[in-house]
């Protein structure tokens, strides 16, 4: 059974660097059929799709972060990271990593496995 | 960015009744693969989104068939036959047809 699981603080003060990673257990982050993405959702809002990376590296990010979203992989460790700079509190959220099936190049769609989320709060 | 729209935003439904979201985009969602691609997903209190209905009609694996999803083009429409207990929370229709991709706000299903 796939599981994955986010890790970083959960506490990020005004103007800071956000760094999440997610750990994927029971497959593996090299399939050629899945992408691997991250997905907020702030307090009592709804879902917002942050990006998406291959394990290839290619990424793609939603254009209202973009200036300030980093994802990349490390498939030695079966890992992926979400950094997020010069956070606002606006950014305080339920972050989660997330598992998207690959349609083809480029086309990254449906998420099947979700993790548990993580809290994160901006603040000083 | 493709704008997702649901409605109602909050359902209120007493068990055993029949329950229907809706869901409309403003651009298409048929790829051109022939398939629609939009999805279904339930956040039931407390706990991440999990994957109901994915290419606009087709359950994900465990769904129990009382949930249906229909629809092509720019308007969707989740059905619940006989609505129970365990299926209160928040139901999303998100798009994948393009990035970014894209939620509609919700809807709350609640038990009268």
């Amino acid at each position: 059974q796939l599981q994955l699981q986010e890790s970083g603080p959960g506490l990020v003060k005004p103007s800071e660097t956000l760094s999440l990673t997610c750990t994927v257990s029971g497959g593996s982050i090299s399939s050629t059929s899945y992408y691997w993405g991250w997905i907020r959702q702030p307090p009592g809002k709804g879902l917002e799709w942050i990006g998406t990376i291959y394990y290839s590296g290619s990424t793609y990010y939603n254009p209202s972060l973009k200036s300030r979203v980093t994802i990349s992989v490390d498939t030695s460790k079966n890992q992926f990271s979400l950094k997020l700079t010069s956070v606002t509190a606006a950014d305080s959220a339920v972050y989660y990593c997330a598992r998207q099936y690959s349609s083809g190049p480029g086309q990254p769609t449906m998420i099947d496995y979700w993790g548990q989320g993580t809290l994160v709060t901006v603040s000083s | 960015d493709i704008v997702m729209a649901q409605s109602p935003l909050s359902l209120p439904v007493t068990p055993g009744e029949p329950a229907s979201i809706s869901c409309r985009s403003s651009q298409s969602l048929l790829h051109s693969n022939g398939y629609n691609c939009l999805d279904w997903y339930l956040q039931k209190p407390g706990q991440s989104p999990q994957l109901l209905i994915y290419m606009g009609s087709n359950r994900a694996s465990g769904v129990p068939d009382r949930f249906s999803g229909s629809g092509s083009g720019t308007d969707f429409t989740l059905k619940i036959s006989r609505v129970e207990a365990e299926d209160v929370g928040l139901y999303y229709c998100m798009q994948a047809v393009q990035t970014p991709i894209t939620f509609g706000q919700g809807t709350r299903l609640e038990i009268k």
